[in-house]
């Protein structure tokens, strides 16, 4: 059962749009994390916060924004999206660093 | 940069049979964990390892950091085993690497 809940399950958008993806989770952990899928299955991570903190952030194009109100919910929004863009996105959370990571079901984003 | 290197890349077994998947890593890694990527694409939680072996049902798992590698043993394949597996490192900086994943495939 999971306890990493992500909004919305699939997104078709055209070039240029922006979107939002919404993640929370119920676990109680202090850090969050935002990887994404590519067309090839490999998971690559792209932020990494703790207790609403930026940690990691892995080359990421500009137009990729994570956003935290608390360390429940980490949100990314993606300004002008792009056609690379299309992936699933996976967010996820541990209790802190060097533990366990569960993660939610993930966002299909797709860019026409 | 840290790197994970999964193997097989696809994998075909016969209900009963059993085999391994492997994971090496290029540094030294602080924990490993496994994953099952399941038909809904949800990532179910196998294993966590910071050392040594663990074992659920017909699965297990061992996880050597100092040699840098960790193996996922299937044993009595079933049908519902079929999917992707994924190993992934825990490097010790709020970041967790992943294998290219494993795509095993279950027959009668």
């Amino acid at each position: 059962e999971t306890a990493v809940f992500q909004t919305p399950n699939y997104h078709v958008t055209q070039v240029g749009n922006e979107v939002s993806f919404n993640c929370k989770q119920t676990l109680g952990h202090d850090t969050m994390y935002w990887y994404k899928q590519d067309s090839k299955k490999l998971l690559k991570i792209m932020f990494s916060y703790n207790n609403k903190q930026l940690i990691v952030n892995e080359t990421v194009p500009r137009r990729f924004s994570p956003q935290s109100s608390d360390k429940a919910h980490l949100n990314l929004r993606i300004k002008s999206v792009e056609p690379e863009d299309s992936a699933v996105y996976l967010c996820a959370s541990s209790p802190g660093q060097n533990t366990e990571v569960f993660f939610g079901k993930g966002t299909r984003l797709t860019v026409v | 940069g840290d790197q994970v290197e999964q193997s097989p890349s696809a994998l075909s077994l016969h209900e009963g049979t059993g085999s391994a998947l492997r994971c090496n890593f290029t540094t030294t890694m602080r924990a490993v964990q496994w994953f099952r990527k399941n038909s809904r694409g949800s990532l179910i939680n196998l294993f966590y390892l910071a050392s040594g072996t663990k074992e659920n049902g017909r699965l297990k798992s061992a996880f050597d950091s100092k040699e840098r590698y960790s193996t996922l043993h299937i044993r009595d394949a079933q049908l519902e085993d079929s999917g992707t597996y994924f190993c992934a490192a825990v490097t010790g900086g709020y970041k967790v690497v992943f294998g290219s994943g494993t795509r095993l495939l279950v027959s009668p």
